[in-house]
């Protein structure tokens, strides 16, 4: 079954440092997602992407944050200058379409810590 | 985002039990639903999803129901397994998802 690969699993990081989450959605999807998930609490929606530019974000996705879809695979989540409160899981997703019939699908995470 | 919200925080079960887990809403606009279940350590896991022109939709074990004049989803788990303890959201899907908070499951042997 098709997945959504995200790595590294666990990032370490000092405060202030940028950091590049990365994501290989499933291949024949067009539309790509980062949520985050601090510890204990829900799935919070950060950005959405299609046709190569932000489709909607969040008010968490703020400056320090930004996507990229460098070649026809990866799509990357970068924190320009991390702050203790980004710790938490970052999920990607994608989708082939909208509406997300049938959802859509997410990685397995990536672990932030910023210390 | 909306208000897309579970009633209760936990719930323990017997295996072989029926689990019930509630979910409210507060977009009456919204057209389609999905219940995920969130594993320790892992992503949203699609169950199954259902939209505004049914009440009702089975799956595999779990059926969902919904009832738009209350706003208000339910997911029924049937004959609970141990491999059922997860954390389980609702999602009401636009462009984006709005989840709640989630209930966790467990499932007592």
């Amino acid at each position: 079954e098709p997945e959504v690969t995200q790595t590294p699993s666990h990032q370490v990081t000092q405060m202030g440092q940028e950091v590049i989450l990365r994501c290989v959605p499933i291949s024949n999807h067009l539309y790509f997602y980062w949520y985050r998930q601090i510890l204990g609490q829900k799935v919070e929606f950060l950005v959405s992407f299609y046709n190569n530019e932000i489709s909607e974000k969040s008010e968490i996705f703020d400056d320090q944050f930004s996507v990229e879809r460098p070649d026809g695979s990866n799509f990357t989540l970068k924190i320009r200058s991390t702050k203790l409160e980004d710790s938490a899981m970052y999920f990607c997703a994608s989708s082939e379409a909208l509406p997300a019939v049938g959802g859509y699908t997410f990685g397995s995470g990536t672990r932030l810590t910023v210390v | 985002g909306e208000n897309v919200g579970l009633h209760l925080p936990t719930l323990s079960v017997q295996e072989g039990d029926n689990s019930i887990i509630n979910c409210a809403y507060s977009n009456s606009a919204s057209d389609y639903f999905i219940w995920y279940k969130q594993e320790s350590g892992k992503g949203p896991q699609f169950i199954i999803d259902i939209r505004s022109n049914m009440d009702k939709r089975q799956g595999q074990r779990v059926t969902v129901l919904l009832n738009k004049t209350v706003k208000h989803l339910s997911l029924q788990i049937a004959a609970t397994q141990p491999g059922d303890s997860a954390v389980y959201f609702c999602a009401e899907i636009g462009n984006q998802f709005y989840f709640g908070t989630g209930t966790s499951l467990t499932v007592i042997p």
